[in-house]
């Protein structure tokens, strides 16, 4: 069944302002990563945790194994931010696959 | 670094041809991996390689997709019998090595079976 949950699926926020976007997973995960795909269709890697918490910028990721989820906060959005975000991790029983979430559309308002 | 490179980047077939899509990861990368995009579906794993060999293919609609690393620069995805659902983008990723499973993705292949 669907490992990774992602919500929400869809979010506007004007520019200026921000919101936190969350991944649940239903098993145990090894590590996860955060991407944003573009307008052109192509996946940025924006994050890679295995735990704890990264910031880059705007950007700051966290990631919990032992009550399984995952969040991606933006602060103070730019219109260069809209695009669909997707949440993927790696089961910890160890066959490597990594698993996408559905995505969450973010758009940026003037 | 050119980053991952995947050829063609548009492909039209006929239902029932063949299609064969190229990648080529970033130079020392041990790992491969093949994703399917639809909006459907969204990213579906596909199938995996680490060191040329292959790992999990558990994502790989059997009878007409598989998948070869036959060297370390390049992965295949051939399509046998191409049918209109098969029609989505094609993604391919690399990663450097086990415990730094940062994936780097291609550009993608948009295959359409018409």
């Amino acid at each position: 069944g669907d490992q990774v949950e992602q919500s929400p699926s869809a979010l506007s926020l004007h520019e200026g302002t921000g919101s936190a976007l969350r991944c649940n997973f239903t098993t145990t995960m090894r590590a996860v990563q955060w991407f944003q795909q573009n307008s052109r269709g192509s996946l940025i890697n924006l994050f890679y945790l295995a735990s704890g918490t990264k910031e880059n910028g705007r950007l700051k990721s966290t990631f919990n194994s032992k009550e399984s989820y995952s969040t991606l906060h933006i602060r103070d959005a730019q219109l260069e931010d809209s695009g669909t975000y997707f949440c993927a991790a790696e089961a910890n029983y160890g066959n490597e696959k990594i698993t996408f979430g559905a995505g969450t559309k973010l758009t940026i308002k003037p | 670094n050119a980053g991952v490179i995947q050829t063609p980047r548009h492909k039209v077939t006929g239902k029932g041809q063949e299609a064969t899509l190229w990648c080529e990861p970033i130079s020392g990368h041990s790992a491969v991996f093949w994703y399917r995009q639809t909006i459907v579906q969204g990213l579906e794993f596909l199938t995996y390689f680490r060191n040329q060999a292959p790992i999990d293919d558990s994502g790989m609609p059997k009878e007409r997709f598989s998948a070869q690393m036959p060297n370390q620069s390049h992965s295949t995805l051939k399509i046998q019998s191409t049918q209109p659902q098969d029609s989505a983008v094609y993604l391919c990723a690399s990663s450097l090595e086990r415990g730094s499973e940062t994936l780097y993705f291609g550009s993608g292949t948009r295959l359409t079976v018409l």
